[in-house]
């Protein structure tokens, strides 16, 4: 079973500025979903994709956005990052997505805004 | 909405004593409950889900949804058993069928020899 995946490990960017995290999924599974994680806090709901389309999203702002793609791949994008936005970004996929599906975490991206 | 409420952030038991870890929910609709759990310099893994009904590592839970709670518990605690731990919610509210999970702000359990 080859397990998630996501790059790169550590992040450092300034305010104003834009990243792209990645995520690889594992295969065979169409829905990944992503977490903001700050510290001390449990994992936050940003969205979750499915097939290649939002399938459903928290209380995030538009300049989070994310794209899907064919080959179990995703990113997160965050645009005019924010200190706040310092964070643990985990992805998580399953089979469908649905409410008793199981998700299987990556080990996260850890951003720091300066 | 949903809410998921770990009232101990930290929670200490000697090797051999029962633990519960509390977990309270907060949710209009039926919920899908798990627990997952983070051992040291790993990733965020499932330990079980009341779906299930299984005991996974000595751990139970169960779903009272009278008082809207899913204790997680283990009768004899183990070393190994330190990590932190998370309660989640997954749930339909807004007639959205996808898996959000609402998570709470997790119980660091410490088992001392």
């Amino acid at each position: 079973e080859t397990g998630v995946t996501q790059s790169p490990t550590h992040l450092i960017k300034t305010r104003g500025q834009q990243v792209t995290l990645r995520c690889s999924s594992q295969s065979g599974h169409n829905t990944v979903s992503w977490y903001q994680q700050a510290l001390g806090q449990g994992p936050q709901f940003i969205f979750q994709y499915y097939r290649e389309e939002e399938n459903g999203r928290g209380n995030f702002p538009p300049r989070f956005s994310g794209l899907q793609f064919p080959n179990y791949s995703s990113e997160l994008n965050v645009n005019a990052l924010e200190l706040d936005d310092s964070a643990l970004y985990l992805c998580a996929s399953s089979l469908a997505g649905g409410l008793a599906d199981t998700q299987y975490f990556g080990p996260g991206t850890r951003l720091t805004v300066l | 909405a949903q809410r998921v409420t770990q009232p101990e952030k930290l929670l200490s038991v000697f090797k051999g004593a029962p633990v519960e870890l509390k977990c309270n929910y907060s949710y209009s609709g039926s919920p899908e409950l798990f627990w997952y759990v983070q051992y040291s310099r790993q990733r965020l893994q499932l330990l079980l889900r009341h779906i299930s009904r299984e005991s996974i590592k000595g751990f139970t839970a169960d779903l009272n949804k009278g008082e809207t709670s899913f204790h997680l518990k283990k009768p004899f605690a183990q070393e190994e058993d330190s990590a932190m731990y998370y309660c989640a919610l997954s749930g339909n509210a807004g007639g959205t069928s996808y898996g959000k999970l609402t998570f709470g702000q997790g119980t660091i359990l410490t088992v001392h020899p």
